[in-house]
């Protein structure tokens, strides 16, 4: 089992450009959760989805974040028009679901770490 | 809504020294609680997982705490390394969603 894998690790995007991060989920688990870090500061919870769903989505910003989780591939993250804010580190975690396994540790990949310039 | 503080935000200590960092809580409908290491730049570290029936879990020189009614949690780190030096972080796993919510951190630095 490779983990959570996340996708690039490090991002560099121009001011007005499109940022994608991709999150590939542990084997069997169907359900992932994105979180943010600003620099010097702890991890936020963004967004949580299980396949072709949205849960949770009450920590993204309202203009510019997406989140999908598409029934095949990846989850993606994606950020437009990006900003010198949106320079963080982005982590996904991913679990079997509620129910399933939620007494397990949190898996977390290891982050892609966005540079807006 | 579930909100997670740790203190202190900063320590130093010189090596050798026993620490502990402490952990609140202010929901206690949860499954578990664990423990994070995260060095600069660099991705989590599990350290330990208690489970919210359990009182306390051990894994070499570390040793955490849960105290579920109370909503607090503390880890103990004995015989301090330079090693040792990173932000700790705590987090709780939530039984709605499974959402795990963090801390802000301890930035622990121990000197040689």
């Amino acid at each position: 089992n490779a983990g959570v894998m996340q996708n690039p690790r490090h991002l560099v995007r121009r001011r007005g450009q499109e940022a994608r991060l991709r999150c590939s989920p542990m084997k069997g688990h169907s359900h992932v959760y994105w979180y943010r870090q600003l620099p010097e500061e702890g991890l936020k919870f963004m967004v949580y989805l299980q396949k072709e769903n949205i849960i949770d989505e009450s920590g993204m910003p309202k203009e510019r974040f997406s989140a999908e989780f598409p029934k095949e591939g990846p989850s993606i993250l994606r950020i437009q028009q990006v900003v010198r804010g949106d320079s963080a580190a982005y982590f996904c975690a991913s679990s079997p679901g509620p129910g399933q396994g939620s007494r397990t540790e949190a898996f977390f990949g290891q982050g892609t770490r966005l540079t807006v310039v | 809504k579930q909100e997670v503080t740790q203190i202190p935000a900063a320590l130093s200590v010189p090596e050798g020294e026993n620490l502990v960092l402490n952990c609140s809580f202010t929901d206690s409908a949860i499954y578990n609680l664990q423990w994070f290491r995260q060095d600069p730049g660099k991705g989590l570290t599990s350290l330990l997982l208690i489970q919210s029936s359990q009182r306390e879990q051990t894994s070499g020189r570390l040793n955490a705490s849960l105290d579920k009614s109370s909503g607090r949690s503390t880890l103990y780190i004995a015989a301090s390394q330079p090693g040792d030096s990173a932000t700790y972080l705590c987090a709780v796993k939530e039984t709605s969603y499974d959402k795990v919510i963090f801390g802000p951190g301890t930035s622990l630095s121990v000197i040689p």
